[in-house]
């Protein structure tokens, strides 16, 4: 199965700034999807990566708070910006090698917001 | 609306016991389920993917279920060991998503040693 190497693994940062994450994959992926995590709670989807194009959000996220990138089929990043401490959570991202395969999932970044 | 519910939220076993762990979901138009494990603070894990057209999928002591028509799935744990305490996540694959997952909230297990 495909290996997920995120990073960072974790990060404290400021009211205000923003932050990229990467998601690194060892082979070519359909599919890959970005979630985050709340403390406490299940995984919600925040968007579909879409290789060369602009990425599908999910209701309630937007492109100008979590702008990603996806430039080829191995790699994609989250941002997330103008942070306030309701975001911090887990970011987890995930990849999709093909219909009726499993998806897999990356350690994660957790997020801290002072 | 397609939804994943995992009953109960959290167990507690002694060591050696045999346990089921639950979830339903409201659509049974799915094109797989699958059960993940997550340990604190760690990403997920995946542990069985179960087709639509599937009954079960096994795993060394792991033994999952698919009831599709009553829109249920089990995962089955044998002779269970500390090392298996972490959160257990059920997700649904439905069909009409664009291949984005539906998670349960989880089932919090303990394993006493």
């Amino acid at each position: 199965s495909a290996v997920i190497s995120q990073k960072p693994s974790r990060d404290i940062c400021q009211r205000g700034t923003s932050l990229t994450i990467q998601c690194q994959v060892d082979s070519q992926v359909t599919m890959m999807f970005w979630y985050r995590q709340q403390p406490g709670q299940s995984l919600t989807l925040i968007a579909t990566a879409n290789q060369g194009s602009e990425a599908t959000y999910e209701s309630g996220f937007v492109i100008d708070k979590f702008p990603i990138s996806r430039p080829n089929l191995t790699f994609s990043t989250l941002t997330v910006s103008n942070m306030s401490p309701e975001d911090s959570s887990i970011y987890l991202c995930s990849v999709e090698e093909g219909p009726n395969q499993p998806q897999h999932f990356g350690d994660g970044t957790r997020l801290s917001i002072l | 609306k397609q939804e994943v519910t995992q009953i109960p939220a959290a167990l507690s076993v002694p060591e050696g016991e045999n346990l089921v762990l639950n979830c339903s979901f409201t659509d049974s138009a799915i094109y797989n389920l699958q059960w993940f494990r997550q340990d604190p603070g760690k990403g997920l894990t995946s542990l069985l993917l179960i087709q639509s057209s599937q009954r079960e999928q096994t795993s060394g002591r792991l033994n999952a279920s698919l009831d599709k028509s009553s829109g249920r799935s089990t995962l089955y744990i044998a002779a269970s060991q500390p090392g298996d305490s972490a959160t257990y996540l059920c997700a649904v694959l439905f069909s009409g998503s664009a291949r984005q997952l539906t998670f349960g909230s989880g089932t919090q297990l303990t394993v006493l040693p």
